[in-house]
């Protein structure tokens, strides 16, 4: 997916651990935001951005921390990992276009496969 | 609210066979932008199409089109003479537009699963 780079793409962390994923976009966007993929769920949003400097809360939040310091990156931290967030995470950038095509494109990260054990 | 609802939580079907992915979705916006994407085995979430709500033509591409109807809030996939490679998981997104509360969140259906045996 062009323009957005997602770090790392497979991780095993232990109960308890904190880690964080990283995300970074080139094209100067706006607005960021993470999301998690459970079986039976679609993708659910945790928290996303408006701007550098400017982050808030999505649907399923709890356990996760973001900050915004540049336009290009929006690192998603796991403070103390539980099995529940066992998961698929995707982080997205989208942005607003003018002219014929007008409108919301939003680009998406290859994804991050994370298992709590 | 935003709301997205794909009821068929996974279809199977035979190679060549035509089927319609539903897709039927809930906004208080006037303006909103709608969009399909694939999720295949490998993982990835792969665009296929975006919506603008001030754009009622329905569009064809190859063998995938899209029916885009105001009236019921609806925006159906269908895949004609279906192969084995489109086997997936398909979704159904929903935006806003800018200057909203919901501006930068992508709202997604739960998805569904398609199976096409040879």
């Amino acid at each position: 997916n062009a323009g957005v780079t997602q770090t790392p793409k497979f991780q095993v962390l232990k109960t308890g651990q904190s880690m964080t994923l990283q995300c970074a976009q080139d094209m100067n966007h706006e607005y960021m935001s993470w999301y998690r993929q459970d079986p039976g769920m679609g993708l659910r949003l945790i928290h996303y951005s408006v701007g550098a400097g400017i982050t808030d809360q999505g649907e399923v939040p709890n356990g996760y921390n973001v900050s915004r310091s540049t336009t290009e990156d929006f690192p998603l931290r796991l403070l103390s990992a539980a099995p529940s967030q066992t998961s698929v995470y995707f982080c997205a950038s989208s942005g607003f276009t003018t002219g014929v095509y007008s409108g919301n494109t939003i680009y998406f990260g290859e994804g991050s496969w994370l298992t709590v054990v | 609210a935003q709301k997205v609802t794909q009821a068929q939580t996974e279809i199977s079907v035979v190679e060549k066979e035509d089927v319609t992915l539903d897709c039927v979705y809930e906004t208080r916006d006037t303006t909103y932008y709608l969009f399909w994407y694939k999720q295949p085995p490998s993982g990835e979430l792969v665009f296929l199409i975006r919506r603008n709500s001030f754009d009622e033509q329905n569009e064809i591409s190859g063998r995938y089109s899209w029916n885009f109807q105001k009236s019921t809030s609806s925006f159906n996939f269908t895949i004609t003479a279906s192969q084995v490679v489109d086997s997936a998981v398909y979704f159904c997104a929903l935006s806003a537009p800018r200057g909203t509360s919901n501006t930068g969140k992508l709202i997604f259906g739960q998805g569904t699963t398609l199976q096409v045996k040879p």
